[in-house]
């Protein structure tokens, strides 16, 4: 079974341009999630996708962040315009749902801003 | 507001005695507890979870307790090996939610 596989696993970016987050879940699972982990914190819940609905999304810091699941499928993470403390690791997992399933994680990317 | 607090960042522990990682949550709420174990440039990884009805759970090297009165949960790893090297973070969720995690000790352990 193929994990969560993230793309790209790194980026560089200058201030004001635009980056896109891809991830593919692990196949049959309805519930996708992004985290954040920035300088070495705590990672932080961004939002939870069920199947293409966005079941909660109150851990996106602003409207420069916009999360799609077009079909259920795979998800992209779009920040627009990127500012400086956007850097961080971007984080994707996804889990079967349910109470006691465990979320599996993508090896995330680490975004840059500069 | 930090609602799962791990306070210490790192631990040192020798090979083959036992690491006790510890970790406080402020939310009652809270009823499923998990611990993940991750290696540099990696994704965290599941490592092992309790329910809020159980005060205990194990699986092989790994142990987690939980005491709901005082709102603390620990990982036991024993005998600890040189691979267990590794940031362990603690994370806590209601109802099958969204997962909140703790800020992660780093485990060296040593030969």
């Amino acid at each position: 079974e193929a994990g969560v596989t993230q793309f790209p696993s790194h980026s560089v970016i200058e201030k004001g341009q635009t980056v896109t987050l891809r991830c593919d879940p692990i196949s049959g699972h309805d519930n996708l999630y992004w985290y954040r982990r920035v300088m070495g914190k705590e990672i932080k819940f961004l939002l939870h996708f069920v199947k293409e609905s966005k079941q909660d999304e109150s851990g996106m810091p602003n409207n420069r962040f916009l999360a799609e699941r077009t079909g259920g499928t795979y998800s992209t993470l779009k920040v627009q315009p990127a500012e400086l403390e956007d850097s961080g690791v971007y984080f994707c997992a996804s889990s079967q749902g349910g109470w006691g399933s465990p979320l599996h994680f993508g090896n995330g990317t680490r975004l840059t801003v500069t | 507001d930090q609602q799962v607090k791990q306070n210490s960042p790192s631990l040192s522990v020798q090979e083959g005695r036992i690491s006790i990682l510890n970790c406080d949550y402020t939310n009652s709420m809270f009823d499923y507890f998990l611990w993940y174990k991750k290696y540099p440039a990696e994704g965290p990884t599941f490592l092992i979870s309790i329910s809020s009805i159980k005060d205990k759970n194990e699986d092989g090297r790994f142990t987690v307790f939980l005491n709901k009165s005082a709102k603390h949960l620990s990982l036991h790893i024993v005998p600890s090996q040189p691979g267990d090297s590794a940031v362990y973070f603690c994370a806590a969720s209601r109802t099958a939610s969204k997962l909140t995690f703790g800020t992660g000790t780093r485990l060296q352990v040593t030969l």
